[in-house]
């Protein structure tokens, strides 16, 4: 788990604010996904990155966006938070090994939106 | 569209007991399936995965999948279960064309009694 951290591991924000969650991997992979984990819902993939200048929706892509500043580092933000985003967000990465990759996952960041 | 079922939200079997956590899935082109574990407050941890070959995967702690085409089921085994095997367990499928991003399932609760 050490070699994908997340950022912060807990926040709480209001309605309307502007957030950023952070990502940093040393695994030396190419490909980073971000997911939310809702009760009952499984994970849910947001977007996803197959190299710096390749950057995917997921199927939850709507109110997040994402930054990829470098190999390492793939960032979330949600624009102005609601409260239907509160969840536990979960970024990951995986090897080029096509879709047979085995994905590596951060510790999570736990969101509350007021 | 691929997507993955987990028909039980939770499997209750007691110590020393075999489990079984039932997976189905549904993809275009050739499956790769996944399982993962989430242990209270943690992020997901890889128990093992089907690519090609073997229909019997064996992974870590002891756990086992059967991969089975005509009945798309990928079912987690493990023939004698342990308390410390109680948490979250999930099944994900990805495959060898399109998107090749991973689909979870909803998750099944393991809980082993002593």
């Amino acid at each position: 788990d050490a070699d994908v951290t997340q950022t912060p591991r807990n926040r709480i924000t209001k309605t309307g604010k502007r957030i950023m969650l952070e990502c940093s991997q040393t695994k030396g992979h190419d490909r980073m996904y971000w997911y939310r984990q809702d009760p009952g819902l499984g994970l849910r993939l947001i977007y996803y990155s197959f190299d710096v200048k390749d950057i995917n929706k997921g199927e939850i892509s709507d109110g997040y966006s994402v930054s990829r500043q470098a190999q390492a580092k793939f960032s979330l933000s949600l624009e102005s938070a609601i409260p239907n985003q509160t969840a536990l967000y979960f970024c990951a990465t995986s090897d080029f090994s096509g879709g047979a990759g085995t994905q590596y996952f951060g510790p999570g960041t736990r969101l509350l939106v007021l | 569209a691929q997507s993955v079922a987990q028909p039980e939200d939770q499997v209750n079997v007691a110590e020393g007991n075999p489990l079984t956590v039932k997976c189905t899935y549904s993809v275009s082109g050739n499956p790769y399936l996944f399982w993962y574990v989430q242990y209270p407050n943690r992020g997901l941890q890889f128990l093992l995965k089907y690519i090609t070959g073997d229909n019997l995967v064996k992974g870590s702690y002891g756990f086992e999948a059967e991969f089975n085409k005509s009945q798309t089921s990928f079912h987690l085994k493990k023939p004698s279960a342990l308390v410390s095997d109680s948490a979250l367990y999930f099944c994900a499928v990805s495959a060898d064309t399109g998107r090749r991003a991973l689909t979870f399932g909803s998750g099944t609760r393991l809980q082993v009694q002593p």
